[in-house]
């Protein structure tokens, strides 16, 4: 079982570029979730999804930040333009019913400078 | 709204202490499911329990124990004779399953350190 894949696990950009995180979740997983990790605001959900399908995404800002999953096994979250309170731990996690426990990627740490 | 609350910010205890980690809830949901994570300095997060809300049955494994009470809506983490390898931020999590609130909402967290 290969679990959650994140990539790339650092990235480093200057502000008002265009980023692009990737995940693979589990494979027969039909739940998605992108969360978001900072010293001040701790995990953050910022979209969710269920059979590709977005299910929440309010805590997403929506004027830069846009989720897509196009399949089943592949997920983005892109963020355009970046700015550097974005800077942050970005996770996915997936899980293969709602309420089942999540297998969370190994994250990605994003530097907006 | 789903709400958890870990009061403990940072917790420092010398090997072989019990500690305790406290973790209280809201919700309106009448169904619901518990977690607690760890987050090890490497910084993954690895799933540790779950429990749902119409078991209150305490669970034990190895040196972990889990106390959960409606009552006082709180779910509390043991861990006996700690370790230094248990140094970590710990989370707990509510997921309540009304509607499509399924998503985990996670308490800020309690950084456990154990000193040699």
């Amino acid at each position: 079982d290969a679990g959650v894949i994140q990539s790339p696990r650092h990235e480093v950009t200057e502000m008002g570029q265009e980023v692009t995180l990737r995940c693979k979740p589990i494979s027969g997983h039909d739940y998605l979730f992108w969360y978001r990790q900072t010293m001040m605001q701790g995990l953050e959900l910022l979209v969710y999804f269920n059979n590709k399908a977005v299910m929440d995404d309010s805590g997403m800002p929506k004027d830069r930040f846009s989720a897509k999953m196009p399949n089943a096994s592949f997920s983005t979250l892109k963020i355009q333009p970046s700015e550097p309170r974005d800077s942050a731990v970005y996770f996915c996690a997936s899980s293969p019913i709602g309420g089942s426990p999540l297998h969370f990627g190994n994250g990605t740490r994003l530097t907006v400078t | 709204a789903q709400k958890v609350t870990q009061a403990q910010t940072e917790i420092s205890v010398v090997e072989k202490e019990d500690v305790t980690l406290d973790c209280v809830y809201e919700t309106r949901d009448t169904t619901y499911y518990l977690f607690w994570y760890k987050q090890p300095p490497s910084g993954e997060l690895v799933f540790l329990i779950r429990r749902n809300s119409f078991d209150e049955q305490n669970e034990i494994s190895g040196r972990y124990s889990w106390n959960f009470q409606k009552s006082t809506s709180s779910f509390n983490f043991t861990i006996t004779a700690s370790q230094v390898v248990d140094s970590a931020v710990y989370f707990c999590a509510l997921s309540a399953l009304s509607g499509s609130a399924r998503q985990l909402t996670f308490g800020s967290g309690t950084q456990l350190t154990v000193l040699p």
